[in-house]
C-alpha cells in the first residue's frame, strides 16, 4: 500500500538556519504530494503541494520538489524563524484524486531565537 | 480555501459516554473526511463521508463505535461512542475543496477520564 516515511524529529535550529526535512514515499503511479503544518494547539494547514513529477511547491519561504526518480519530496527553507516552530507532516494521495491522505509521522521543529 | 468550523473545540468526557463532533463548511463540498490524531502520533483516516451515501470506514474503525452523519453538502457529524481513555485524541474533519486537495478544521481535543 501507499506509505510516507518522514525524517524523525525533533529538530532544533537557531533562527536564520537552513532547514531540510526529508520525506520519501511509496506509491504506484503518480501520487499528489503535500506538506501540512500544525502549529501548537491548532489544526492542520496546507503548506504546499505538488501534483506531478518535477513540480515545485512553495509557500512562506518553504519549498519542496516532487522527485519521481528518488520518490522524494523534501521540505526546505533557507532561513527559519521562531514563528516556524510547529509539527510538519508530509502526506500523499493516490493518483486519481478524492482519496484519503496518507501521512508521515510528523517532524517537530523548534526554532530558538 | 474555505472556513471549516468544528465544535466542540475540546471536551473532557467520562468513560462510557458518547460525544458528537460537528463539522460545518461555508461552501458545498462532496467529500468530507474524519481523521484521528492520537497523542504524539500522525493522523489516521477514520472514514470518508459523502452526502447521500453511507460513510466508508477504514480498517480498524467500525460504524457502531464511530457513527457518522452527512445530511447535506455543508455539514457532518462524528460520534465517538462508549468512550474509553484510549479514545483520547484530536479528531479532525477535512473537506476536499479542489480536486485532490484537503483542508482541515481546527480539530476537537478529546480527553476521556
Amino acid at each position: 500500500g501507499n506509505s510516507v516515511t518522514q525524517m524523525e524529529g525533533p529538530v532544533t535550529l537557531s533562527e536564520e538556519a537552513f532547514l531540510t526535512i526529508n520525506c520519501t514515499y511509496t506509491a504506484t503511479g503518480y501520487p499528489s504530494l503535500f506538506w501540512y503544518v500544525q502549529y501548537p494547539g491548532e489544526g492542520l494547514q496546507l503548506l504546499l503541494k505538488a501534483t506531478k513529477a518535477d513540480d515545485k511547491g512553495s509557500n512562506k519561504g518553504f519549498e519542496a520538489t516532487y522527485r519521481k526518480e528518488t520518490t522524494s519530496f523534501h521540505l526546505e527553507k533557507g532561513s527559519v524563524q521562531v514563528s516556524d516552530s510547529a509539527v510538519y507532516f508530509c502526506a500523499l494521495t493516490a493518483q486519481g484524486g478524492s482519496e484519503k491522505l496518507v501521512f508521515g509521522k510528523g517532524t517537530k521543529l523548534t526554532v530558538n531565537p | 480555501s474555505a472556513v471549516i468550523s468544528q465544535k466542540p473545540s475540546r471536551d473532557i468526557c467520562q468513560r462510557g459516554t458518547s460525544l458528537t463532533i460537528q463539522c460545518q463548511v461555508d461552501s458545498q463540498v462532496t467529500m468530507m473526511f474524519w481523521y484521528r490524531q492520537q497523542p504524539g502520533q500522525s493522523l489516521t483516516l477514520i472514514a470518508t463521508a459523502n452526502q447521500g451515501s453511507e460513510a466508508t470506514y477504514e480498517s480498524g474503525f467500525v460504524i457502531d463505535k464511530f457513527p457518522i452523519s452527512r445530511p447535506n453538502l455543508t455539514f457532518s457529524t462524528l460520534t465517538v461512542s462508549n468512550m474509553s481513555p484510549e479514545d483520547s485524541s484530536i479528531y479532525l474533519c477535512s473537506v476536499e475543496l479542489l480536486k485532490n486537495i484537503q483542508y482541515f478544521g481546527a480539530g476537537t481535543r478529546l480527553s476521556v477520564l
